[in-house]
C-alpha cells in the first residue's frame, strides 16, 4: 500500500520560519511534490524533489531524504498570504498519478 | 500558461440524476486525472487517462465512469448521483513520462457538487 503522512494543522507567526514535514511509504519512488492550496481554490505546484537534498526557490525550500522516506517544506519570512493548505504528493513510478497526503493547514498569525 | 478549465464551479443535482463534469486543458497534455477532495480525506484519485480513449481506474472508481474522446477533454460521469458523492471534484493534467524535465500535475479550479 501507499501511505503519506503530514501534520493536520500548524500555526506560525508572521515573519517566522515554519517547517512542514511529510513521511511516505510507497512501493516505488519517482519524485515528491509540494502543492499549495488556498481555501476554495485549486492546488498549485510549489516544488519537486527527486534526488536527496535541498531545493530552494525564493522563500520556499523543500528537502528530501529517500532513504528515510522523508521530506519537508520550509517557508521563510512568513506572510499572511501563506495561510493555506500544503499538500505533499509522491509519484511512485514512471508515469503514474500523484498520490497525495491529506494536507497540512497552515495558519499565519500576526 | 497551462490552463485547465472545468465546466462549472458549483453544481446542485438530485439523487439519481446522471451528472457530467467536463474538463478541458489547452497544453496538449497526454495525461488527465479526476480527483475528489473531502475534508479529512484529502485528494483521492477516481480515474485517469494516458491517451485518447484510454482510461484507468484510480482508488475510488465505484459509481463513476469517464470518457476521453479528444486529447484535450476528459469527462467524469456520475451514472446515478448519490448524496455520498457530494464533494469537490478536481481535474488535473500533465505531460507524460516521455517528456523531458519536471512533469507536475496542473489542476483546474474545481467543481463543488452537491447532491440532494
Amino acid at each position: 500500500g501507499q501511505n503519506i503522512d503530514q501534520p493536520t494543522e500548524m500555526t506560525a507567526t508572521e515573519g517566522a520560519i515554519v517547517q512542514i514535514n511529510c513521511t511516505y511509504q510507497t512501493s516505488g519512488f519517482n519524485g515528491l511534490f509540494w502543492y499549495q492550496q488556498h481555501a476554495g481554490e485549486a492546488p498549485t505546484f510549489l516544488s519537486y524533489n527527486v534526488l536527496d537534498g535541498l531545493e530552494e526557490k525564493g522563500r520556499f525550500s523543500s528537502f528530501l531524504s529517500r532513504s528515510k522516506g522523508y521530506s519537508y517544506l520550509l517557508l521563510k519570512e512568513l506572510q499572511m498570504k501563506d495561510s493555506a493548505s500544503y499538500l505533499c504528493a509522491v509519484r511512485d513510478s514512471g508515469n503514474t498519478p500523484l498520490v497525495f497526503g491529506k494536507g497540512t493547514r497552515l495558519s499565519v498569525i500576526a | 500558461d497551462v490552463k485547465v478549465t472545468q465546466s462549472s464551479r458549483y453544481l446542485v443535482k438530485r439523487t439519481g440524476e446522471k451528472v457530467f463534469l467536463e474538463c478541458v486543458q489547452d497544453m496538449d497534455h497526454e495525461n488527465m486525472f479526476w480527483y475528489r477532495q473531502d475534508p479529512g480525506l484529502g485528494l483521492r484519485l477516481i480515474y485517469f487517462s494516458y491517451d485518447v480513449k484510454m482510461k484507468e481506474k484510480g482508488d475510488i472508481p465505484e459509481g463513476y465512469s469517464v470518457s476521453r474522446e479528444k486529447k484535450e477533454r476528459f469527462s467524469l460521469i456520475l451514472e446515478s448521483a448519490s448524496t455520498n458523492q457530494t464533494s469537490m471534484y478536481l481535474c488535473a493534467s500533465s505531460l507524460s513520462v516521455g517528456s523531458s524535465g519536471l512533469y507536475e500535475q496542473y489542476f483546474g479550479p474545481g467543481t463543488r457538487l452537491t447532491v440532494t
